[in-house]
């Protein structure tokens, strides 16, 4: 593990259901993202929280709600999802001070919906 | 915002050859050039990165080298061995961002193989 830790690590949901995704770290960043991995296509950056606060909203779809109740965790809860949203969903946090830095990357939550 | 294309997008060579991976840019204010290794069913991983302040990072067989100029970014591996196959990722922060640190975005990847 490299201290970023996402649960599940798979999940299957019906269009219907509504589940979320955690992703934890104890690496002291203040800074944690989403992103979402398609097949073919790049990482593409869905939500930012800095020291807790949402900074960016990569124009996601309403069915995906990010809550970042402090700088340790972060949720993405999703609801009403359609097929096409399949994909792994990342998460990564780092340190927001001063020069920018590298991502450590979670493992992912490789989503299936069905 | 920043805009990253990254070449090529598949890459196969013999073990024991070099490898280049190439990147270009948009946000001529970005500051910060990461690169990750996605091996098959794994996290991405930094392998390497470079400030905007030098031109060439060199750790081992990987390197890497920018020309802001030009904003364009290149990825070199030396001496390839099977296990350098993998998804390698360009990154470039998006000076857009209000906070200090930017948001990476990051290239489509690059496919790499290396045959023994």
């Amino acid at each position: 593990e490299t201290g970023v830790t996402q649960t599940p690590r798979h999940l299957v949901m019906g269009m219907t259901n509504k589940k979320s995704l955690k992703c934890e770290q104890h690496l002291g960043h203040n800074a944690m993202y989403w992103y979402k991995q398609s097949a073919k296509k790049p990482l593409e950056l869905m939500f930012v929280y800095n020291f807790k606060e949402q900074t960016e909203n990569n124009s996601v779809p309403s069915r995906f709600s990010p809550e970042c109740p402090n700088s340790s965790h972060l949720f993405l809860h999703l609801h009403t999802l359609q097929p096409e949203d399949s994909a792994l969903y990342l998460c990564a946090s780092s340190y927001d001070e001063g020069l920018p830095g590298g991502y450590t990357f979670g493992s992912g939550t490789r989503l299936t919906v069905v | 915002g920043e805009n990253v294309e990254q070449h090529p997008s598949t890459l196969s060579v013999q073990e024991g050859d070099s490898a280049v991976i190439k990147c270009t840019y948009s946000d001529s204010a970005s500051n910060y050039f990461p690169w990750y290794k996605q091996e098959l069913g794994k996290r991405p991983q930094l392998i390497i990165d470079i400030r905007s302040n030098v031109g060439e990072k060199k750790d081992q067989r990987i390197a890497v080298t920018l020309n802001k100029t030009a904003k364009h970014f290149s990825l070199h591996i030396t001496e390839t061995q099977p296990e350098d196959s993998a998804v390698y990722f360009c990154a470039a922060v998006d000076t857009n961002y209000g906070g200090s640190q930017g948001n990476l975005i990051f290239g489509k990847g690059t496919k790499l193989s290396v045959k023994p």
